[in-house]
């Protein structure tokens, strides 16, 4: 079955950098890739997904990039914004297949 | 107006018992989950149903039973709750292209 990576496990930035969350994935029949955010206390929710017929996608100051030959995808985030603070989850699937299966998780601080 | 919903939203209970916690949905998805998401956060799926019908069931112990009694509905009894079942559970459902929307959590303390 799917196995999906996630790295790193903590990440802490300044206000007003970057950060990437990195993603890999065992089954090569996935295609379709979501990130959640979860803040503290809270529902994860949905902020980006990819699906496997393009390579990058962009919503403001978030993207996501996948590469299907190597079996990563990640998200980048710029400008980050103390609210951006929170657990950031990948999944991997396949459409219409009824299985996410998610990442570990990335706790990403962003400091003032 | 909540796409999906659960109560109760906190549960404390005694080891040996018996509880169920509820999932509604009024997005009109046909796929429901319940997830289980432990105290170093994984999110592990535990159970889906595709128009009542359980399509997933992960290795989940028997003391765990879901029941869908219509599609916009999906419970959770648990039976015998023990010490290790303490977490947050996650009830979500599930777009036709793949999207999932998770509920507000449930979070389960067992003593």
């Amino acid at each position: 079955g799917e196995n999906v990576e996630q790295h790193p496990s903590t990440l802490s930035v300044q206000e007003g950098d970057s950060a990437v969350i990195k993603c890999t994935y065992s089954d090569s029949a996935s295609n379709y890739f979501p990130w959640y955010k979860q803040e503290l206390g809270k529902r994860p929710q949905l902020i980006i997904d990819i699906r496997s017929n393009v390579g990058e996608k962009k919503d403001q100051r978030i993207a996501v990039t996948l590469n299907k030959t190597a079996k990563h995808f990640s998200l980048h985030i710029t400008e980050t914004q103390p609210e951006d603070s929170a657990v950031y989850f990948c999944a991997a699937s396949t459409i219409g297949f009824q299985k996410l299966v998610f990442g570990t998780g990335t706790r990403l601080l962003v400091s003032p | 107006d909540t796409a999906v919903s659960q109560t109760p939203k906190y549960l404390v209970t005694q080891m040996g018992n018996d509880k169920s916690i509820k999932c509604e949905q009024n997005l009109g998805h046909d796929t429901m989950y319940w997830y289980k998401q432990d105290s170093k956060k994984f999110l592990k799926i535990m159970f889906s149903y595709n128009n009542k019908e359980l399509i997933i069931n992960e290795t989940v112990p028997n003391r765990f039973s879901p029941k869908s009694p219509d599609k916009a509905h999906l419970n959770l009894h648990i039976n015998s709750l023990e010490l290790g079942d303490s977490a947050v559970y996650f009830c979500a459902s599930k777009t036709g292209v793949g999207e999932q929307y998770f509920g507000p959590g449930t979070r389960l303390t067992v003593t």
